[in-house]
Formats: C-alpha cells, structure tokens, sequence
C-alpha cells in the first residue's frame, strides 16, 4: 500500500489566523479523499469530503488536484476549538475484499488566545 | 447521525492475557467494520477488514492468530488479543461502513477507540 504524507507540525497559530494544511498521496489510483479531526485520545472524525472542484462548508476548504495528487486544507479565522490533529485520508481499493481508508500521520494545529 | 460504539475504552492487563475488544453499530447494519491500531504520534494502520458472516482480511503484518476477529452479526464485531504482550499496547478504533448512501461514498464512522496498556 502506498503512502499519505502530511507536514506533522505543529502549527501554532493565534485565533482569527488562516492556516492551511498540505497533503500528497502516491497512489494515482485512490478514489476518494478525506480529512478527519482527532482530538487528542479520541477517534477520528470526519471534517470533510474533498473534491476535485474544490468544496467549502463555513470557515473550511478542501481543494484536490488530482495530476499532483495533492490535497490541502484551509481554516480561516481560526478558534481556539480548531485545536487539533488534522488526518488526511485517502480511500483506496485494496486487492483483496474490502476497502480502506488510508491515513496520513495528522498535522498538529494549536490556536491561541 | 451514525453511531459506533466501542468497549471496553481502556484496558490495562497483564502480559499473557487475552482481551477481547467490541465494536457495535447501533442504528445501523453495517455489512464491512474495519479495525485500526494507532501508536502514539503515528497514523492509524488498518489491521483487518471484517465482513459479515466470512473471515477477516488481515493486512500484511498482521498476525491473525494474534488479532482474533469475529463479525458475526451486521452489527457487531469483536477483536480479541490473545496472549497480549507489552509490545501490544496500543490505540485500538473500530470502524463500520454503513449500507446505502455512506456506502457508496465511502464513509466510515469510527467507535471511540480501546486503549490497550499490557503490563
């Protein structure tokens, strides 16, 4: 299985800051792509779906290009409750039954006061 | 929303013993659950995918003598650890992928995760 690689951070920023997160894949083949929130000792949870048109839901947009097969992640006026560990996630197709959600090693973002 | 629940949260336990982890979805069948171990500062690295009613598919790695996986309900499977050793504690999630419209957009949501301390 391929990779997922993020920038681990941390990144320390002050609220109201716009912060953006990087990721690169290295399986041109993966379908579908994600990024998951984990705060600290507790699961993943999803933040959003990343599409090739690039998609907003309030302060947060994703953008995909798949010929660089790049991801990113972008907080604008960032909270103090934005603090947390960002998963990129890639979804791929396994050879064998199943699927899998592959995961990036997360990138650490602090907002402070 | 999707609910998968998860227990025991935390384990602690002495090396030898076997522990057996539950994964339940509760408001909905899900036909594939996954299984992840987490280490500290490292990625989720799937360990298994457990379909309904057949045997599990372990990553490579994964010893399936070790890691004991049973889905044999649409709603619940279980993870055993058997003669846990130090080297085994760790971060375990399960995840259940939904039928119907999560299914085909490849969502899984996730129970909140065991931590394993083996002494």
């Amino acid at each position: 299985r391929k990779e997922v690689e993020q920038d681990p951070g941390p990144f320390n920023v002050p609220e109201g800051a716009t912060v953006a997160f990087n990721c690169t894949y290295s399986n041109s083949a993966s379908q579908s792509f994600f990024w998951y929130r984990q705060d600290c000792r507790k699961e993943p949870k999803l933040l959003m779906s990343v599409y090739s048109s690039g998609n907003e839901d309030g302060r947060f947009t994703a953008q995909l290009n798949r010929a660089s097969q790049y991801i990113s992640l972008l907080i604008r006026d960032s909270k103090l409750s934005d603090s947390a560990t960002y998963l990129c996630v890639v979804y791929e197709i396994p050879n064998q039954a199943g699927t899998a959600l592959i995961f990036g090693k997360g990138t650490t973002l602090s907002v402070s006061s | 929303g999707a609910v998968v629940s998860q227990h025991p949260s935390w384990v602690i336990c002495k090396s030898g013993t076997s522990v057996k982890i539950e994964c339940r979805s509760l408001d909905f069948q899900a036909t594939t659950m996954f299984w992840y171990r987490q280490f500290p500062k490292q990625s989720l690295m799937l360990m298994a995918t457990s379909n309904e009613g057949s045997k599990a598919t372990y990553e490579q790695g994964v010893e399936k003598d070790k890691f004991l996986i049973n889905h044999a309900s649409l709603t619940l499977s279980t993870l055993t650890v058997t003669s846990a050793h130090p080297e085994d504690s760790s971060f375990y999630i399960c995840s259940a992928r939904p039928r119907g419209l999560a299914d085909a957009k490849n969502i899984q949501y996730f129970g909140a995760g065991t931590r394993l301390s083996v002494l």
